[in-house]
């Protein structure tokens, strides 16, 4: 039931894009996003639900793709501030109370 | 400030001596989880709450126990604390609508057991 991300890690010099997946092999009804820096605790990004409504970051963006129970998250001109472990989290169809999140992509990004 | 506050934040115990560890949230939040981080493994829900007096168990509930007494409090009990629990344990907090929302974590607690 644990989504998959995609890729494991990745190093970005600052400046560059980055591409995050999150695949599920359930029905979605929403998916979380969340990113955690080193010793601190996941901080809230963004939440996509079934049906296109969107709410979180405005330098972060993401898709949604029902059909295919994926989501991706893009990471554009990539800060410094963006290194951190980021963690997908998914809501199921019928199973609207749990939020299940995936083992977590690292971005490193240089100078 | 609005914040989920967890204690202890270090713990070290042994193997069979039970432990508590406390949440509370000033947020009024229907909705509070607990969950454990382990290195490669994500965070893995332990138990979650959606209001006073209801709770259920999340993908990794073994050895642990949770009540919801009061809409602020919901304390993490481990009964017979064994080695393999040895983790970092966080707490959150959600605005209850028709699916979880947004979550606010605590600072976590990191737990030895020897």
């Amino acid at each position: 039931q644990q989504p998959v991300q995609s890729p494991q890690a990745v190093i970005l010099r600052e400046g560059e894009d980055a591409v995050i997946n999150c695949s599920s092999s359930k029905a979605l009804y929403s998916v979380h996003w969340y990113r955690q820096k080193h010793g601190e605790a996941p901080v809230f990004l963004m939440i996509l639900l079934k049906g296109g409504e969107q709410k979180g970051h405005d330098k972060i963006s993401a898709s949604f793709n029902e059909k295919k129970q994926q989501s991706s998250l893009y990471l554009t001109a990539s800060q410094l501030s963006y290194s951190g472990t980021y963690f997908c989290g998914t809501v199921m169809g019928g199973a609207t109370n749990k939020l299940i999140f995936g083992t977590g992509t690292l971005l490193a990004v240089q100078p | 400030e609005a914040q989920v506050t967890q204690n202890p934040r270090y713990l070290i115990t042994v193997t069979g001596k039970k432990l508590t560890v406390t949440c509370s949230q000033n947020m009024n939040h229907e909705y509070m989880s607990w969950y454990r981080q382990d290195p490669g493994l994500g965070l893995r829900q332990i138990y979650y709450s959606m209001n006073v007096e209801v709770t259920d168990k999340g993908d990794v509930p073994e050895g642990y126990k949770v009540s919801r007494k009061e809409k602020r409090n919901f304390p993490l009990i481990l009964e017979s604390p064994s080695p393999n629990q040895t983790s970092l344990y966080f707490c959150a907090s959600s605005p209850w609508g028709r699916y979880p929302n947004e979550q606010f974590f605590g600072p976590g607690t990191r737990l030895t057991v020897l």
